[in-house]
């Protein structure tokens, strides 16, 4: 099946750094998102992507898909505390199964004020 | 008011009880999804509906079971409940393609999650 690799596990920065985070698949996705999850509630969408090479902003959020295809990466600049939390990526094949998302195993942030 | 209710929010449980989460929505979506998460691993899907008479199984349905009440209503239970099932449940829910709103084409919103604990 289809298998997500997140990277960095985990990032401890200070605020006001950049950050950045990938994802890569084993094969490839026609859409990819990502979701950021406060502790104690579910995730919430951030960004979507559906076409490869996009480039798109939220805020101080970027997100890219990869023209591969197979990879997508988040930045968030100048960081603050609220931005602590963990962040997945998402990618989806469309077609029949256009509701099926493959989730990376997220990327725990913290801030130091 | 939310748009994606579960409850309870939190429950502690015994192996070998039978247990029901409850999810309900304001958003008039279609489809509703249930997923396990689990520290390291993401989100894994159980079980999925894209209409009140449609159910299916995800990647990970046994030992759960879903019933769809209502458009606005899932709930997954764990007929006997079991130690490895202790994790966090989030109910998500989207707009069936082509419908409603082109933004974001339709892509899942998820509710606040139930933390199930079996002991």
């Amino acid at each position: 099946g289809q298998q997500l690799n997140q990277s960095p596990q985990s990032m401890f920065i200070q605020e006001g750094e950049d950050v950045s985070m990938n994802c890569t698949s084993s094969s490839i996705f026609n859409t990819w998102l990502w979701y950021k999850q406060d502790p104690g509630e579910g995730p919430v969408l951030l960004i979507a992507l559906y076409k490869a090479g996009e480039l798109t902003s939220n805020g101080r959020l970027t997100a890219q898909f990869g023209i591969t295809r197979k990879d997508s990466f988040l930045n968030i600049s100048a960081s603050i505390p609220s931005d602590v939390g963990i962040y997945f990526c998402a990618g989806r094949l469309s077609g029949g199964s256009n509701y099926k998302l493959t989730f990376g195993k997220g990327t725990l942030l913290t801030v130091n004020p | 008011d939310a748009d994606v209710t579960q409850t309870p929010r939190n429950r502690i449980t015994k192996t070998g009880k039978r247990i029901m989460l409850e999810c309900s929505q304001t958003k008039g979506h279609d489809r509703m999804y249930w997923y396990r998460q689990d520290p390291g691993l993401g989100l894994r899907l159980i079980y999925y509906s894209f209409d009140v008479k449609d159910i299916n199984k995800g990647e990970i349905s046994d030992g759960y079971s879903v019933s769809r009440q209502a458009q606005a209503k899932f709930s997954l239970s764990l007929e006997s409940a079991i130690p490895n099932q202790t994790a966090l449940y989030f109910c998500a829910t989207s707009d069936s393609p082509g419908t409603r709103s082109a933004s974001h084409y339709n892509e899942q919103f998820f509710g606040p999650g139930t933390r199930l604990t079996v002991l």
